[in-house]
């Protein structure tokens, strides 16, 4: 079982409809949550971090997290074709919560 | 500016030769990441460190070492590069209290 999973995608919406973005990991300590956008040929963007259960809303993106169910979601939105690239899900693991480690991420395609 | 620089940002070497990748930061973050990323494995850790003192192995150490030469530089060698160490490296900072991940624009390495 690989520590973070998520969905390879790609996943394609219509512009302005909500999309949903899921992952699950493996360490039932983890504490600490984050999601990452990266357009092709780019660096990984920090776009949410979410600590405690419930949701985080930010602008258009709402983050999920469920540590019962060690389940992290990212929801986008009236989505845009800007929105188009990989999410990647990153959580920390490890005995101190020392390694930050991704999933392979899932490619979110908004089709105008 | 950019607050995480790595250089080079292409390099192409051959099979056998060893080669050196480096990282410097402004944030002042005391935490260092080397990750690689292949198509469909997502970002896999190298090497991390929490301060010039500290190194510690990642998922995939084997073939790589690195040198935290001061709190803002890391940098990742590749001692006898092989053609299966291809791929775009990226270099992260964080600090130790919302451990949110801030990444250089990454080398893409060609090993022939």
């Amino acid at each position: 079982q690989k520590e973070v999973e998520q969905n390879s995608g790609p996943l394609s919406v219509p512009e302005g409809a909500i999309a949903s973005l899921n992952c699950t990991y493996s360490d039932r300590g983890s504490q600490s949550f984050f999601w990452y956008r990266q357009y092709s040929g780019k660096s990984p963007e920090l776009i949410m971090s979410i600590y405690s259960n419930g949701d985080k809303e930010d602008g258009r993106f709402t983050a999920q997290l469920n540590k019962a169910s060690q389940y992290v979601s990212l929801l986008i939105r009236d989505s845009q074709p800007s929105d188009s690239a990989t999410y990647l899900c990153a959580v920390n693991m490890g005995e101190y919560g020392n390694k930050l480690v991704f999933g392979a991420g899932t490619i979110l395609r908004v089709k105008s | 500016d950019a607050d995480v620089t790595q250089t080079p940002r292409n390099r192409i070497t051959k099979t056998g030769k060893r080669i050196m990748l480096e990282c410097s930061q402004t944030k002042g973050h005391d935490r260092m990441y080397w990750y690689r990323q292949d198509p469909g494995l997502g970002l896999r850790l190298i090497y991390y460190s929490f301060d010039v003192k500290d190194i510690n192995k990642g998922e995939i150490s084997d073939g790589y070492s690195v040198s935290r030469q001061a709190q803002a530089k890391f940098s990742l060698s590749l001692e006898s590069a092989i053609p299966n160490q291809t791929a775009l490296y990226f270099c992260a900072t964080s600090d130790g209290g919302t451990i949110e991940a801030f990444f250089g624009q990454g080398t893409r390495l060609t090993v022939v």
